[in-house]
């Protein structure tokens, strides 16, 4: 079935660090590929995305590429900062088919 | 308003007891979804509307939760002679009408239901 892992936490950073959150995926069709963010006392919030193969998406200074030959879509960003500390949760959605799929969630925290 | 809305925001109910939680979708968004969120645990599909009708209800984890939509709009999922188990955030969500597995879902912020 589809599935999707991510690198699990918690991860703690000091700011200006580097990130980067693993995630690859398992699908039985062609997926769509998505980061989605929970901060705080706050919903589930779309990050970016990518719809295909070698698609890059990128927001708030977060990018993550779609690269099919590793089945992976790693998050990564190159100087965090204290109001990046969420649960960062990477998800899949299959062509022709309707729900998200997602992975295990991670928590970042960052400390000034 | 602008986004899904939910409500109640948090519910506390006695074991054995039913709860009812609404959701209002993103107008215009022909697809809505009902995801659960468990302490320590990720995002658990529970079902999916397009329009009234329910293609997928294949999250639902037993016959004492269910789901309605009516007008295309508001949907309502009811669990019955809730069990501490059933101690969760529930997430509704909603997208335009799916051309493409690239369409954004949007979701609110989600009904905290503590059974006890």
């Amino acid at each position: 079935g589809d599935s999707v892992t991510q690198m699990e936490g918690p991860v703690t950073l000091s700011e200006e660090a580097f990130l980067t959150i693993n995630c690859t995926y398992t699908a039985t069709g062609y997926p769509s590929l998505f980061w989605y963010v929970q901060y705080p006392g706050e919903g589930l919030q779309l990050l970016l995305k990518a719809t295909k193969a070698d698609d890059k998406g990128s927001n708030k200074g977060f990018e993550a590429t779609y690269r099919k030959e590793t089945t992976s879509f790693h998050l990564e960003k190159g100087s965090v900062q204290v109001s990046d500390s969420a649960v960062y949760f990477c998800a899949l959605r299959i062509q022709g088919a309707q729900k998200l799929v997602f992975g295990q969630g991670t928590r970042l925290t960052i400390n000034p | 308003g602008a986004g899904v809305s939910q409500s109640p925001s948090n519910k506390v109910t006695e074991k054995g007891k039913d709860v009812e939680l609404r959701c209002d979708p993103i107008s215009g968004h022909t697809a809505l979804y009902w995801y659960r969120q468990s302490l320590g645990q990720g995002l658990e599909f529970l079902i999916y509307f397009q329009g009234n009708s329910a293609p997928d209800k294949s999250g639902l984890p037993s016959d004492r939760f269910s789901a309605e939509r009516t007008g295309g709009s508001v949907s309502t999922l009811t669990i019955q002679r809730t069990q501490q188990e059933d101690s969760a955030v529930y997430l509704c969500a909603s997208s335009l009408a799916l051309t493409g597995s690239g369409n954004t879902i949007y979701f609110g912020e989600g009904s905290w239901l503590t059974v006890v």
